[in-house]
Formats: structure tokens, C-alpha cells, sequence
């Protein structure tokens, strides 16, 4: 079944330390994104990719930084520059950059840094 | 600057009720999407419904229905004799035409559908 893999579920780290959260899909869909969701606030925007390496930063991404090498694959890393980085990340794709094309999405990662 | 509203944070009705999940929006954009997603304990997103702000046509599927009125700026969500199944946090979503997918989200709406 084609989809998107996110992993781990739950993450733990220092405060201080870089953490990256994996991203893969198997749809051969072109573009890539990240979101951060917090309660009450939605999803937010934080780097997308519409082809391999290439990405833009969205309206948060400030203490992350992404790569795009494969098309298949979107990793995100949350750096500790990132002020609050406790969160559950997203990460979405979709067959175009386009903005009719539904997106969709992996299953998350819960990130905690205490 | 575009924005979605979901004044509704949470919605608790019992198994067969029916359920309409409000969604209200701005743009200064005359050409745009609508979307609406379901969010259930698992985590990931899953996509329901678009609309195009040419289209002001009623849907149905099954029991999900969508009122799209561009005169109020609404797009709302009706689950009809809803089930647990249907607990979830339920996002709308709007988009600008063209370029690059730039989503704005609403903070979503939680159903709880008590047995």
C-alpha cells in the first residue's frame, strides 16, 4: 500500500541536542512538507519541497532545517536553536506543488525535549 | 492575508444525532480552495472534501454533506446520524490559487460521538 511513513512515533531528547524525524513516501508524489501542530493553534507550515533538491521555508522555520535528496524521502531537523520545539510534527505530501492538490499525510511524531 | 475559523473547539453529541461542524474563512483572492480534513486518534490527516470558489454546489457522500456559500464566506461540515467512528478532530482548510501549495488551517474542530 503506498503512503507515508513518519518515525519514529515519540521522540526524547535534551534540550540542547539536534533531532532529526524521518519522512518517506511511496506515492511518487512530487512535493513535500512539514508541519507542526500544537493545540489549539492547527497545523503550521514549516519547509516544503516541490522537487528534490529544492525546498522553501514556510511561515515557521526558524530552528529547523529539511534536505531533499530523494524524492522519496524529507527529513526534518529540529535544531536547538528551535526556542520550543515540544510538538507533534507532520509531515504531508501531495502530486503537485499545486494548490488544488489534496494533501496527505504520515502519522506523526510526537516530539518532547525536556 | 487568509484566514479559517472554527469557533467550535469541541462537540460532544450522542451516537445518531446529527452534527454540522461550522467553517468560516477570508480572502481577498476571487479564486480559491476549500478543503476539509479528518484528524482521528491515530494522528495523520486524512483528506475529505474539496472545493473550488467557483463551484458553490452542495455534496453528499454517504453520510457527509458540505454547504459551501460564498455570501457568508462558510463551507461547513454536516455528519448525518453520526457514529463513534466519526470521533475525530476535523480541520478546514483554505487555499490560494496558483503557485505553490500555501494551506491555511483552521484549529480544527473535536468530535466526540458518545455510544
Amino acid at each position: 500500500d503506498g503512503g507515508i511513513t513518519q518515525s519514529p512515533k515519540y521522540l526524547f531528547r535534551k534540550e540542547g541536542q539536534n533531532v532529526t524525524l524521518s519522512c518517506e513516501q511511496n506515492l511518487n508524489h512530487d512535493a513535500m512538507y512539514w508541519y507542526r501542530q500544537d493545540p489549539g493553534q492547527g497545523l503550521r507550515l514549516i519547509y516544503y519541497s516541490q522537487i528534490v533538491n529544492d525546498f522553501q521555508k514556510g511561515d515557521i522555520a526558524e530552528g529547523y532545517s529539511v534536505s531533499r535528496e530523494k524524492k522519496e524521502s524529507f527529513p526534518l531537523t529540529v535544531t536547538s536553536a528551535q526556542k520550543n520545539p515540544t510538538a507533534f510534527y507532520l509531515c504531508a505530501s501531495s502530486i503537485g506543488g499545486g494548490s488544488n492538490s489534496p494533501l496527505h499525510f504520515g502519522n506523526g511524531t510526537r516530539l518532547t525535549v525536556t | 492575508a487568509q484566514k479559517v475559523t472554527q469557533a467550535q473547539t469541541e462537540i460532544s453529541v450522542v451516537e445518531k444525532e446529527d452534527v454540522t461542524l461550522d467553517c468560516v474563512y477570508e480572502t481577498r483572492d476571487t479564486t480559491y480552495y476549500l478543503f476539509w480534513y479528518k484528524q482521528p486518534p491515530s494522528g495523520e490527516l486524512v483528506f475529505l472534501i474539496r472545493r473550488n470558489s467557483f463551484d458553490e454546489q452542495n455534496e453528499i457522500s454517504g453520510r457527509y454533506s458540505w454547504n459551501f456559500q460564498k455570501s457568508t464566506s462558510s463551507f461547513n461540515f454536516t455528519i448525518t446520524a453520526s457514529q463513534v467512528v466519526d470521533s475525530a478532530v476535523y480541520f478546514c482548510a483554505l487555499s490560494r490559487w496558483g503557485g505553490y501549495q500555501k494551506v491555511t488551517f483552521g484549529t480544527g474542530t473535536k468530535l466526540q460521538v458518545i455510544p
